[in-house]
């Protein structure tokens, strides 16, 4: 199973939007409304910011959104802040009880 | 609250094998697969299989069918994941990961391997 694709880095200033987007195939994001994204600041565990495509756990800011078009799934920063300045990660389920994530898309908040 | 706990760092020779554990509280154990997820210095994630607590199977990505096995502890709540055959290339976090939505990650386990 390949990787997901995401872009290596996203800049924005501060208050703007910005997404990021996570491309796979038919037989997983295609196929399945299971696509999570993940934070990741360094040093530290992920934390899930997305799950099921759309759904934002407790806690985390209504600044995150998550879509999905086709093969192609998107994580979208509104009001981007300092401490957004991150990598993130998406993940989607592939089928036959197997996960796959991306490669990761660090943002930078100019 | 929901935690998994994770055994420490550990330094191995290649060929060796080394197990992690992974302790659950704060929640029904068997409710919720466990995933593991492992980060290489400076890389990305890459997943490497989930167990179901409930009965104790689990399911592998393709690369780690034959060297990675999971296993669980109902008792304790504890999950474990042995990685056989170390190479040089499987320094790395390993993490456990609660549900299918990964909501709930240990801290992370260092597996470093060195001659």
């Amino acid at each position: 199973q390949s990787a997901l694709t995401q872009p290596a880095s996203v800049s924005g200033s501060p208050g703007q939007s910005i997404t990021i987007s996570c491309t796979g195939t038919s037989s997983d994001i295609g196929s399945y409304n299971v696509v999570s994204w993940f934070q990741q600041h360094p040093g530290k565990a992920p934390k899930v910011m997305i799950y099921e495509v759309t759904n934002r756990p407790s806690g985390v800011s209504n600044r995150f959104s998550g879509s999905k078009s086709g093969n192609t799934a998107s994580l979208t920063i509104s009001g981007l802040q300092a401490e957004d300045e991150a990598v993130y990660y998406c993940c989607s389920y592939t089928g036959s009880s197997t996960w796959v994530f991306g490669g990761g898309t660090k943002v930078t908040v100019l | 609250q929901v935690q998994l706990v994770q055994s420490g760092a550990e330094v191995k020779k290649p060929g060796a094998s080394v197990k992690i554990s992974c302790k659950a509280s704060g929640y029904t154990f068997t409710s919720y697969y466990i995933h593991w997820v492992r980060q290489a210095p400076g890389q990305g994630l890459e997943w490497l299989g989930k167990i179901n607590p409930a009965g104790g199977y689990a399911n592998f990505a393709q690369k780690f069918q034959d060297r990675v096995t999971m296993t669980r502890d109902t008792s304790t709540s504890t999950v474990y994941m042995e990685v056989s055959s170390l190479r040089f290339d499987d320094t790395a976090v390993y993490y456990c990961v609660r549900s299918d939505n990964l909501d709930y990650w240990g801290q992370g386990a260092l597996v470093t391997v060195s001659s």
